[in-house]
């Protein structure tokens, strides 16, 4: 099964860029990288996911790296609305599981 | 569309009391999903199910049952509570069977166990 290990926790500053890395190495071909968060202790939110090729849509964009190890979600202008727990997860497509880690915690500061 | 509704959203329970988690999606999803979140913890995932009458188990199966009688519900029992399920529970759900879509979760439950 895949791991995703990520930061425990990040600080980003408000207008600028964020980027959450996530590190997933013993992927396997068919597992997708999924991103979401958790907005205080609210139901975790999704963001984004991707298989190979970089994503985009209108809250993020995913960069996966081309031997699929790793990944960086990043929020193009961070607000603060955008502090959160950001979960890095492993799809494992034939179980049927979406499997949680522990997450980043990211804290945007004015 | 409400999307997925749980309730209670607030329940304390003596150990060895049981009850049951309601769980209510208006989506017509086909996957639905439970999962338990610790104290400054991540999500893990107790059961979930790919469509009517199809359930299976998560990481944390134990001391939890759920059946699945119709698309719209996905209630979890515990049938007897203990310390250990004080948590908050959220239940999600999916279009499509298993987890590749997008899930979409409830508020949650907060459950204290004492």
């Amino acid at each position: 099964d895949a791991k995703t290990t990520q930061p425990t926790s990040m600080d980003c500053a408000e207008g600028r860029a964020a980027n959450l890395p996530c590190n997933h190495s013993t992927i396997s071909g068919n597992e997708y990288v999924y991103w979401y968060r958790q907005i205080h202790s609210q139901g975790p939110q999704y963001i984004i996911h991707g298989l190979k090729n970089n994503e985009t849509n209108e809250m993020a964009s995913l960069i996966i790296t081309e031997d699929r190890k790793s990944s960086t979600l990043i929020l193009p202008h961070a607000t603060l609305r955008d502090t959160a727990v950001y979960y890095c997860i492993a799809y494992y497509y034939n179980t049927d599981k979406l499997i949680f880690g522990t997450g980043t915690r990211l804290q945007v500061f004015p | 569309n409400a999307g997925v509704t749980q309730t209670p959203k607030f329940q304390v329970l003596k150990t060895g009391q049981s009850m049951t988690l309601q769980c209510a999606q208006d989506m017509n999803h086909e996957y639905m999903s439970w999962y338990r979140q610790d104290p400054g913890m991540g999500l893990r995932l107790i059961h979930y199910s790919v469509g009517a009458g199809i359930t299976d188990q998560g990481e944390v199966p134990n001391g939890y049952n759920v059946s699945r009688s119709t698309t719209e519900d996905f209630p979890l029992r515990l049938l007897s509570a203990a310390p250990s399920q004080t948590s908050v529970y959220f239940c999600a759900s999916s279009s499509g069977t298993g987890g590749y879509n997008e899930q979409f979760f409830g508020p949650g439950t907060r459950l204290t166990v004492l």
